[in-house]
């Protein structure tokens, strides 16, 4: 079945670490985003991407990078410049000409510790 | 810009009752209307969507929303509650004209009581 795999579910992180959190889709789906979620605040949009090797920033991208080598996978980084990085991350994927929602991932919990 | 607000960030209905969950939104052009349902530590999955056409849709697990231009509403309604139905509820704005990104309400938790 067709889908978006988000891993790890669950990860840790030490003050000062960079980590990655891995999003692979095989929809052939042209465009992923990655959303930050924290509670009451819905989801905010950190990174977009519409076409391979081509990427955008969101409302709220200091202390993410991303990349986009491949249309199957969005790897989100979270560097150690961004301060308050607990928090739920969603990788979602959409057609590019389809206005009709988007698929997400199950997501990945990310805890500094 | 748009945006989307949903009034009551908690809303607690008997089961068997009716669902209502608010969302107000905010766009420059006719937008596409989103419903999404996130449960615990799960990803979100589409309840609905408004394109065009008929502005009544129906959803998955027997939602419905309708879409008000005049109101700028597209509250999400279900006729009697489940208890299964505990969950967090987010409308979505999307522009068509734009690179196509969602813009979220803050979601309204739903609780069921027996």
């Amino acid at each position: 079945d067709g889908g978006i795999t988000q891993s790890p579910k669950y990860l840790f992180r030490k003050e000062g670490q960079n980590v990655t959190l891995s999003c692979e889709q095989n929809l052939n789906h042209d465009a992923m985003y990655w959303y930050r979620q924290d509670p009451g605040q819905g989801l905010r949009l950190i990174y977009y991407s519409q076409i391979v090797n081509d990427f955008q920033k969101g409302d709220i991208a200091e202390g993410y990078s991303v990349s986009r080598e491949k249309k199957e996978s969005f790897p989100l980084t979270v560097t150690s410049a961004q301060k308050n990085p607990t928090a739920f991350y969603l990788c979602a994927s959409r057609e590019q000409e389809a206005n009709y929602g988007y698929t997400f991932g199950s997501g990945t919990r990310l805890t500094v510790v | 810009a748009q945006s989307v607000t949903q009034l009551g960030s908690h809303v607690s209905v008997s089961e068997g009752a009716l669902v209502l969950l608010r969302c107000n939104y905010s766009s420059s052009v006719p937008p596409y209307l989103f419903w999404y349902v996130q449960y615990p530590n799960q990803g979100l999955q589409l309840l609905l969507k408004y394109t065009t056409g008929a502005t009544l849709v129906k959803g998955i697990n027997g939602f419905e929303a309708e879409f008000k231009k005049s109101e700028t509403s597209f509250h999400l309604t279900k006729p009697s509650a489940h208890m299964s139905d505990a969950a967090e509820y987010f409308c979505a704005v999307s522009d068509p004209g734009s690179a196509r990104q969602l813009t979220f309400g803050s979601g309204t938790q739903l609780t069921v009581l027996p």
